[in-house]
């Protein structure tokens, strides 16, 4: 089983839609969360933490479960800018340091 | 600039040569990683240094990998007698010295290509 599974999509979706992501993790004393957006052909960069309170950042709220081990992204009013891969990560520390371990990325196409 | 850098962005090598990657992180980081990026795939670990020190190395790092960083600055990834499944994205990134960081930041990567 991967430590971080995530529907791959693609998820095609028009201007506006509502559109949402989830990841489970497999390591239960994973600590902390994230999601990270990454265009075609660039490096990752963080998209928002995550908390189990939830949390918001504009129109992206973010939502961890960990009793279920359930992570999720709610993306309202989708832009064709948003159009990018969604990669769900968790971390782990080990003794030597954090570790982030990625999932595979949910694909997000916004059309017109 | 203050964001990790690394080079070459693109290397086409033949089947067999050595190559090497260099990565210079943000200065006040003083831990840093390597990922490995295939298509249609995240980032997966390769290896982690706090300072000079490498800490954690991924089973993907087979023998043919090695990577330093020898004064706790800058960072290379060396890859030897390169084979085809090796063509990937290089990923490098830091992190600042605190324990549950909010995430790392990377670097643009080193494309690989073996031919």
């Amino acid at each position: 089983r991967k430590e971080v599974e995530q529907d791959p999509g693609p998820f095609n979706v028009p201007e506006g839609a509502t559109v949402a992501f989830n990841c489970t993790y497999s390591n239960s004393a994973s600590q902390s969360f994230f999601w990270y957006r990454q265009d075609c052909r660039k490096e990752p960069k963080l998209l928002m933490s995550v908390y189990s309170s939830g949390n918001e950042d504009g129109r992206f709220t973010a939502q961890l479960n960990r009793a279920s081990q359930y992570i999720s992204l709610l993306i309202r009013d989708s832009k064709l800018s948003d159009s990018a891969t969604y990669l769900c990560v968790v971390n782990l520390f080990t003794g030597g340091g954090n570790k982030l371990t990625f999932g595979t990325g949910t694909q997000l196409k916004v059309e017109l | 600039d203050t964001g990790v850098s690394q080079n070459p962005r693109h290397k086409i090598t033949k089947r067999g040569q050595n190559v090497t990657f260099r990565c210079d992180p943000i200065s006040e980081h003083n831990r840093l990683y390597w990922y490995r990026q295939t298509l249609g795939q995240g980032p997966e670990f390769l290896t982690y240094f706090q300072n000079e020190a490498q800490l954690e190395k991924s089973r993907l790092l087979s023998d043919r990998f090695s990577a330093e960083r020898p004064k706790g600055s800058f960072s290379t990834l060396e890859i030897q007698r390169t084979e085809q499944g090796d063509s990937a994205m290089y990923l490098c990134a830091s992190s600042p010295p605190l324990e549950n960081t909010n995430g790392y930041t990377f670097g643009s990567g080193t494309r690989l290509t073996v031919v």
